[in-house]
């Protein structure tokens, strides 16, 4: 199975609200995540990262929040613009020198 | 900066034909990284090299699926012969190194076998 799933396949919001996505992670021993966001016919695109010893990472619009104790990762997108439509992929790493391993995605829309 | 390239970007093939794909990762990134991805699904990862070597290749179906990085710079990844269940999206990434680097993908290679 996956080691890495996200709650909901689909998320669908107004322009201008928040959005959040989360994301449960199965390794505890995962030492950094990263949030991609894909468009049709594109490769992933890095949004945010964030390393283990930290709980809590903001970049432009977005914020990504880790809970190990229950081994949960979200992203939370401020003021969502239709722009920001596209497919969302949490992925943990197991250890350093080791690739990502991703979930399945969360599809957003964003509605004017 | 240029980012990622591959090539082509979509390819059609037929059952036990062979074919391959191309990347040039990011000038100066050491790690190169080829990933599956089926439709509806996440990439998963079939080979890491760093430099021109090895890093992970456990998911690689190696009796039909082969990628080579020459002098450490461009890779190509190969299947031959091809089956129905290879058709996803092939795509290269690249990172600087293997410790807290982000991962920059290329646009994918769309592959179909009939």
């Amino acid at each position: 199975g996956e080691s890495v799933g996200l709650h909901l396949p689909t998320l669908s919001v107004q322009e201008g609200d928040n959005s959040i996505i989360n994301c449960a992670y199965s390794n505890s021993a995962s030492d950094y995540f990263i949030w991609y966001k894909q468009e049709s016919g594109k490769g992933p695109q890095f949004i945010i990262d964030i390393r283990s010893n930290m709980d809590k990472r903001q970049g432009q619009r977005v914020t990504v929040l880790l809970n190990k104790t229950v081994k949960h990762l979200s992203l939370q997108i401020a003021a969502t613009q239709p722009g920001d439509s596209a497919v969302y992929f949490c992925a943990e790493r197991w250890q350093a020198g080791t690739a990502l391993i991703f979930g399945k995605g969360t599809t957003l829309s964003v509605s004017s | 900066e240029a980012g990622v390239a591959q090539s082509p970007r979509y390819k059609i093939i037929e059952k036990r034909q062979s074919v391959a794909f191309w990347c040039n990762p990011i000038s100066g990134h050491a790690t190169l990284y080829w990933y599956q991805q089926i439709l509806g699904q996440g990439p998963k990862l079939l080979i890491q090299f760093q430099n021109n070597g090895v890093v992970d290749d456990s998911q690689l179906p190696k009796d039909r699926f082969s990628a080579e990085r020459l002098k450490g710079v461009d890779s190509t990844l190969k299947i031959q012969p091809a089956k129905l269940e290879d058709s996803a999206v092939y795509l290269c990434a690249s990172s600087q190194g293997l410790v807290y680097f982000e991962q920059f993908f290329g646009p994918g290679t769309r592959l179909t076998v009939l």
